[in-house]
């Protein structure tokens, strides 16, 4: 089955600098890769997905990178807030959408005004 | 205001109780799951219900027991709980199976 490695587990940043989380997968069948974010309190968002036709996509100040030789995809934040404070989630599924969704471990992101 | 709720947020309960705990989507989704949030581990699937059929049981012990009597609701009842089934329950919904998932904002479940 598909298996799916978060990197780094914590991540401290300057409020305004720019974060960036890791996450690699196994299974090469895999096509879809969305990310949470989850506040504390809450249920996992979903703030960005990519599929595997595309290497990024764009959202205002959140980007998501694939590798699919790699096998590695990325979130990249800019100009950090102190509302992106909060832990991310990556997965990924060869089904598509939420079928099969496997999830890494989630990235605590502490903005440090 | 998230199209999932759940309810309760919390829930405190013995080893010999039984409680349900509930969700709702209000998103005309067709598809409902439940999913297990415990510390330091990844989301685990529980269950999966597609037009209101169960589509799949990930190894879930028996006593956990979802129910879901229309597209809109799901349950999860519970009984006979160990100490080591405290964890964040969440519900989430999608359109179809190959659609985004959109979570509740979860249970909190302690088992004393």
């Amino acid at each position: 089955g598909e298996n799916v490695e978060q990197h780094p587990s914590t991540l401290s940043v300057q409020e305004g600098d720019s974060a960036v989380i890791k996450c690699t997968y196994s299974d090469s069948a895999s096509n879809y890769f969305p990310w949470y974010k989850q506040e504390l309190g809450k249920g996992p968002q979903l703030i960005i997905d990519i599929r595997s036709n595309v290497g990024e996509k764009k959202d205002q100040r959140i980007a998501v990178t694939l590798n699919k030789t790699a096998k590695h995809f990325s979130l990249h934040i800019t100009e950090t807030q102190p509302e992106d404070s909060a832990v991310y989630f990556c997965a990924a599924t060869s089904g598509g959408g939420a079928d099969g969704l496997t999830f890494g471990k989630g990235t605590h992101l502490i903005i440090q005004p | 205001e998230t199209g999932v709720t759940q309810t309760p947020r919390h829930l405190v309960m013995g080893m010999t109780n039984k409680k349900s705990l509930k969700c709702e989507q209000h998103l005309g989704h067709n598809a409902m799951y439940w999913y297990k949030q415990s510390a330091k581990k990844p989301l685990e699937l529980m269950f999966v219900y597609s037009l209101e059929e169960r589509v799949e049981n990930n190894s879930v012990p028996s006593r956990f027991s979802p129910e879901c009597p229309n597209s809109s609701h799901l349950f999860l009842h519970l009984h006979t709980l160990q100490p080591e089934d405290s964890a964040l329950y969440l519900c989430a919904s999608s359109q179809d199976r190959r659609s985004p998932l959109h979570f509740g904002n979860g249970t909190r479940l302690t088992v004393t």
